[in-house]
């Protein structure tokens, strides 16, 4: 099953640590996307990337971090300054269509 | 500004009832609504998309640009049904989609 992969499936972290989260894919897409899935309130854009070495800040970005440094890779830091940093994170890709494809998630849990 | 509405959280149906699940949406331009469904233990993946105006699953769902609505359908719901669904809007730069808050839906025996 390839496609676009997340790692790890699931991750804790103490509070105050920095943590990356993984996501690639083989599609040959040029657009990523990262979201965060929070019971009862859908999915909400954190960061976005066109093209490789270009990101734009989505709806939430506050305390988030990316790059772009390869078109298969877009990988999403989760700083200390993120409030609230316990989540379901997804990311995703796209060719040229609207049609979105996403990864299967990471649980990140922060105690 | 735009957004989406989806505004039931739950929605409980049995087994060859039914079900219609609502979605809302409010946008300047010219929009393009889709449906991702996410079943239990699998990842989100797209369910149909307004400009195709295809039925996946015997799910249709009709723009309604006048009611800015993009409620989706099935005739006769089945457990394997079970699933949340989010309705999604596009139609801006970038490609960016824009999801209502989700609903999950419980087909009963």
């Amino acid at each position: 099953d390839g496609g676009i992969t997340q790692s790890p499936k699931y991750l804790f972290r103490k509070e105050g640590q920095n943590v990356t989260l993984s996501c690639e894919q083989n599609l040959n897409h040029d657009a990523m996307y990262w979201y965060r899935q929070d019971p009862g309130q859908g999915l909400r854009l954190i960061y976005y990337s066109q093209i490789v070495n270009d990101f734009q800040k989505g709806d939430i970005a506050e305390g988030y971090s990316v790059s772009r440094e390869k078109k298969e890779s877009f990988p999403l830091t989760v700083t200390s300054a993120q409030k609230n940093p316990t989540a379901f994170y997804l990311c995703a890709s796209r060719g040229d269509s609207y049609e979105q494809y996403f990864g299967p998630g990471t649980r990140l849990t922060v105690t | 500004a735009q957004r989406v509405t989806q505004p039931e959280k739950l929605l409980s149906v049995f087994k060859g009832a039914p079900v219609e699940l609502k979605c809302n949406y409010s946008y300047s331009g010219s929009p393009e609504l889709f449906w991702y469904v996410q079943y239990s233990r699998q990842r989100l993946q797209l369910l149909l998309r307004h400009i195709s105006r295809e039925s996946i699953k015997g799910f249709t769902a009709d723009l309604n640009k006048g009611e800015t609505s993009f409620h989706l359908k099935k005739p006769f719901a089945q457990e394997e049904d079970s699933a949340m669904y989010y309705c999604a809007l596009g139609g801006t730069s970038y490609g960016k989609l824009t999801f209502g808050q989700g609903t999950i839906l419980t087909v009963h025996p």
